[in-house]
């Protein structure tokens, strides 16, 4: 079965710094990972997916991902952090064959101190 | 255009009582979903239909139904509410059901038994 394992429920970071959240997942076959992004007392809203194309993986709102299978990660990055980027994060991953469901991750919430 | 709608947005309610969180979607989309967010676990797939007619069971279906009679609309019942299914529920859509399908959120629903 798959799983990820987002390391760091919380996350604090200073506007204009780098923000890094960390995915690592497990799975016995090629994955498909995504992250989702979900802003206070909402639902979620998809950043940017990796589907085995481009190792590296570009979302909105200035965020990007790169998938490493020797390192069996998906980190999420953004160059300058800003206020509006406080959220919760969520990793998910699933495979390709039949119907397998998204497996989320905890979630990591990112807070911006100006 | 609405995207998904969710009702109602929250409810308080008596463990024993049945209780139906609607959703509808606008989108035409094939397949729909249900997920519990509960806090420090993510969010975990009950239920989910990929096309109207059909369903099928996620991580976590115990004490939970659903039906699929046309494509906008998906139901989820709980027959006798219990306090363990104080959660925040969040239904979601996707165009096709592939597993590489984005997945629209709506803005949820907070239910608390009480």
């Amino acid at each position: 079965a798959q799983s990820v394992t987002q390391l760091g429920s919380h996350v604090s970071v200073s506007e204009g710094a780098l923000v890094l959240l960390r995915c690592n997942y497990s799975s016995s076959v090629p994955p498909y990972l995504f992250w989702y992004v979900q802003y206070p007392n909402q639902g979620l809203q998809l950043l940017l997916k990796y589907t085995s194309a481009a190792t590296l993986v570009k979302g909105i709102n200035g965020f990007e991902a790169e998938f490493k299978k020797s390192e069996t990660s998906f980190h999420l990055t953004k160059p300058s952090a800003h206020m509006s980027d406080a959220a919760e994060y969520f990793c998910a991953v699933t495979i390709a064959s039949g119907n397998t469901p998204l497996v989320f991750g905890k979630g990591t919430r990112l807070s911006v101190i100006a | 255009i609405a995207g998904i709608t969710q009702a109602p947005t929250s409810q308080i309610l008596a463990a024993g009582r049945r209780m139906t969180l609607r959703c509808t979607q606008d989108m035409r989309h094939n397949a729909m979903y249900w997920y519990r967010q509960d806090l420090g676990l993510g969010l975990r797939l009950i239920h989910y239909s990929n096309t109207a007619g059909t369903t099928g069971k996620g991580e976590v279906p115990d004490g939970y139904s659903v039906s699929r009679a046309n494509t906008d609309d998906f139901p989820l019942t709980l027959a006798s509410a219990v306090p363990s299914q104080t959660s925040v529920y969040f239904c979601a859509s996707s165009a096709s059901g592939l597993v590489t399908d984005t997945q629209y959120f709506g803005p949820g629903t907070r239910l608390t038994v009480l």
